[in-house]
């Protein structure tokens, strides 16, 4: 167990639909990332945020978006929903926002139909 | 661009065949290497950080070595619990602010 939650873990909607995933990072860490991995592929950088704001941006559409709150639990908005948007999506966290030792949750499967 | 290039892309081994695992880099500025392992439908798992060149870090039947250009993962006597895809990452400086670079991994199968 890493210690990041994400919710949920599955998610089956349509096209066009607009969904929000959570996570909450490990007790202590600052910085959230959020990754997607399609079938078969690599991982893909979305977005980094650290105490609240926005750090680095990977390749996110304009249809997504996310935030870092207060508590500093994250969620990642996904709108317009397409077909290829189907993907796991995994958030991370970290102490500090310039380390490659990230701890990542067990991730939301997302499917669009 | 900066490119994290793993090979080979799979790998099947007998329980206890030892073998190597390579990733080269083209990332400039290099901040760090890190070792990952992903079980099917799981997130990634870290396994190691080398930040210099000759650096060596072991972890049961694991052991990573960097180099200048590449780094390698050794699997001693390899398990099937062993089998996973092994993810190499790197930290590259651009434009101001670090990243992650993420190879597509060595998808490893140990067979009893």
């Amino acid at each position: 167990d890493s210690g990041v939650t994400q919710t949920p873990k599955h998610l089956i909607t349509a096209t066009g639909q607009r969904v929000t995933l959570r996570c909450s990072p490990r007790s202590g860490d600052l910085s959230v990332y959020w990754y997607q991995q399609s079938l078969d592929q690599g991982l893909q950088f979305l977005i980094q945020y650290y105490n609240g704001e926005e750090r680095a941006k990977g390749n996110i559409l304009e249809r997504f978006s996310a935030q870092q709150f207060p508590d500093l639990h994250s969620e990642l908005n996904l709108s317009s929903l397409e077909l290829g948007d189907s993907a796991l999506y995994f958030c991370a966290s970290s102490v500090t926002s310039n380390t490659g030792e990230l701890f990542f949750g067990e991730g939301s499967r997302l499917t669009v139909l | 661009e900066d490119q994290v290039t793993q090979s080979p892309e799979a790998l099947r081994l007998q329980e206890g065949e030892s073998s190597s695992l390579n990733c080269s880099y083209t990332v400039s500025g290099l901040r760090g290497l890190f070792w990952y392992r992903q079980d099917p439908g799981k997130g990634p798992e870290f396994l190691f950080t080398l930040y210099s060149a000759g650096e060596e870090k072991e972890k049961e039947r694991l052991k990573a070595t960097l180099t200048k250009k590449e780094s390698f993962l050794h699997i001693t006597a390899p398990k099937p619990e062993d089998s996973a895809t092994y993810l190499c990452v790197q930290i590259a400086v651009n434009t101001g602010f670090q990243k992650l670079v993420f190879g597509t991994g060595t998808r490893l199968l140990v067979s009893p």
